[in-house]
This record gives structure tokens, sequence and C-alpha cells, in this order.
């Protein structure tokens, strides 16, 4: 059975700080895909990052990166000098064998404020 | 063009009324997804639909909730004889075919409380 886990509820930085968001999955299948998506205050759901698991190349894009750790089974979520409009929950979500949206497993989410 | 789009964004309804709620997908998208988001919970997957097809309902309660993508018009998601626990955020997500390199829109979800 998949289960994804964001064990952090809430998270408060400062403008500038770099965060990091965790996200722990569980899965049996050795192919899978894991996801990020942002819900800013506006409420809709803004997808960020898919990665596979034969990919464990981290990934940076701009001041987000993301870290994939099959041993751990982790795929966290980095803010480089957080801004205002990085408020938001973050959800991390797994799918396994992606073939399209009917099989998405989302974790309960981080709520991040960045505080001016 | 114009992204997933869901109406209504609020809706109030008490207790034993019906909710309908709306889903417009991405132009070209033919393919539905309902997920459904309590109150600190993650989003949890509903019914996937075709064009007037249900194609996996694995997701959705066996009573009370039903869902419909017609050949012309948006999906429907209903909800008869709500309850308080019906309560939630309900996202519609939509892709242009099922393969692996689809990606997924969301909406920006209609928000249900039953009263």
């Amino acid at each position: 059975a998949q289960k994804v886990t964001q064990a952090q509820t809430e998270i408060s930085v400062v403008e500038k700080e770099d965060v990091t968001l965790d996200c722990v999955y569980e899965t049996r299948d050795t192919t899978y895909y894991l996801f990020w998506y942002k819900q800013p205050p506006s409420g809709e759901l803004v997808f960020l990052i898919r990665r596979n698991s034969f990919d464990e190349q981290n990934e940076i894009s701009g001041r987000y990166s993301w870290n994939f750790q099959k041993s751990t089974s982790s795929f966290n979520f980095t803010i480089t000098a957080s801004q205002v409009v990085d408020s938001a929950v973050y959800f991390c979500a797994l799918s396994e064998a992606w073939a399209g949206a009917n099989n998405l497993f989302f974790g309960t989410g981080t709520r991040l404020t960045v505080i001016p | 063009n114009a992204g997933v789009m869901q109406n209504p964004r609020h809706l109030v309804r008490r207790r034993g009324q019906e909710a309908r709620l709306r889903c417009s997908p991405m132009k070209g998208h033919s393919h539905v997804y309902w997920y459904r988001q309590l109150p600190e919970e993650g989003l949890k997957f509903m019914v996937y639909l075709q064009k007037e097809n249900i194609i996996d309902e694995s997701g959705m309660p066996k009573e009370r909730f039903s869902a419909e993508f017609p050949k012309e018009g948006p999906s429907i998601l209903r909800i008869q004889q709500v309850v308080r626990g019906d309560s939630a955020a309900y996202f519609c997500a939509s892709t242009t075919t099922n393969g692996e390199n689809t990606e997924a829109f969301f909406g920006q979800g209609t928000r249900l409380t039953v009263v």
C-alpha cells in the first residue's frame, strides 16, 4: 500500500531564510512517481515537479531544489532565500506507475508561512 | 488558454439537500478526475471519467455520490442528501490522455460546507 508522510504540519520562516519541506513515502512498487504541488491561498493546486523512481538526480529550478533519496524513501523540497509569495500549503504525492491522475496519493501537506 | 474551471468556488448546503459541483476541463482535455480534501487531510481520489464513461470510481462512496461527464458540457459531481461529513474541498483535475507523460492540471476547487 502507498503512503506519503509529511511530518511538518506548519513551518514559519523569516523572508530570505532557506527552508526544507520533508516528504517520506512508502510503496512496494519499484516503478513509481513522486510529485510536489503548491496550494497558494487562492486555493488551486500548482504542479511543481514530477520525478520517477529511476531518476535519483537532484533537481534545481531557480530557488527550488529537490533531493530524492531512495535509500531513505524521501523526496525533500528546499526553497532557498524564501519570499512572502512562497507562503502556501505544499503537498507531496506518490503515484505507482503513473498513467494519469487517478492514482495520486497525497500527503497531508505542510503549511509554509514566510514572514516579511 | 483557460485552466480547469470549477464552480461554484464555495457552496453551502443544509443537511439533506443536494450539492452539484461542476468542472470544465482544460481545452483539449478529455479525461477528468475528482479528488476530495477533508479538513487537515491530503487529497484523496474519488473518480476518473472520460467523455460519457466512468473509468475508475474506486474512491467514490457507494451511496449518495455520483459523477458524470457528458458528451457536451462540464463534468458534474453530485452529492445527494448531504451530511456534515461531506464538508470538504472538492478538486477536479484534467489530462489530455492517460499516458505516462501526461500532466494533470487541477482547478481551484469547490469548498462545500454543510450546515
